[in-house]
């Protein structure tokens, strides 16, 4: 199995709204990531957790907040998102290495449009 | 950081012709260089990666080049079909986790 599976595929919610988007591998990865594409444009980093644990943030907004359970588990919990927010979230997982020298597997992604 | 810039932006050939993108970037520190291919409305996905031990690796139509000394890579697809069209990124990575993409090649295989 060679595949990262998010949940939903589409996602329309309010500005007071409470979502979470959700992602899972079986590859056995230790290295689990978040990332925001805007149209045209490409994926930006926003968390990787190594090992379960939070590893890198970068300056997101605590409207965002993420969350790995598990080895195989990570989501992403939205709270009082922005229409600028809207954008599609790509989950990607991937083996720890020192050199970050390792193939990104990415999921399909959540289109997330905030009204 | 790692700064990654590509070219070109828009790239249209012709079925049969080739493609060539490329990439420069400013920190030495990581010794891997991949390239995502993105097709409409999918998953990017990695089609092709070198280390810097080597200054050229090739896959089928696909190939990518490195040059240490100038600091940039480069990938060449060959007798490009319709479904090469795609957004082509290539990446760095930054340490253990982090990878940074460049902005992207929009290429058009126009029959």
């Amino acid at each position: 199995d060679t595949e990262v599976t998010q949940t939903p595929k589409h996602l329309v919610m309010g500005m007071t709204n409470k979502k979470s988007l959700k992602c899972e591998q079986h590859m056995g990865h230790r290295a689990m990531y978040w990332y925001k594409q805007k149209a045209k444009k490409p994926p930006e980093l926003m968390f990787v957790y190594s090992y379960e644990k939070l590893s890198i943030n970068e300056s997101v907004p605590s409207r965002f907040s993420p969350e790995c359970p598990n080895s195989s588990l990570l989501n992403l919990h939205l709270h009082a998102l922005q229409p600028e927010d809207s954008a599609l979230y790509l989950c990607a997982s991937s083996q720890v290495t020192p050199e970050g020298d390792t193939e990104a597997f990415f999921g399909q992604g959540t289109r997330l449009t905030v009204v | 950081g790692e700064n990654v810039e590509q070219h070109p932006s828009t790239l249209s050939v012709q079925e049969g012709d080739s493609a060539v993108i490329k990439c420069t970037y400013s920190d030495s520190a990581s010794n891997y260089f991949p390239w995502y291919k993105q097709e409409l409305g999918k998953r990017p996905q990695l089609i092709i990666d070198i280390r810097s031990n080597v200054g050229e690796k090739k896959d089928q139509r696909i190939a990518v080049t490195l040059n240490k000394t100038a600091k940039h890579f480069s990938l060449h697809i060959t007798e490009t079909q319709p479904e090469d069209s795609a957004v082509y990124f290539c990446a760095r990575p930054s340490g253990a986790s982090k990878l940074t993409f460049g902005t992207g090649t929009r290429l058009q295989v126009t029959l």
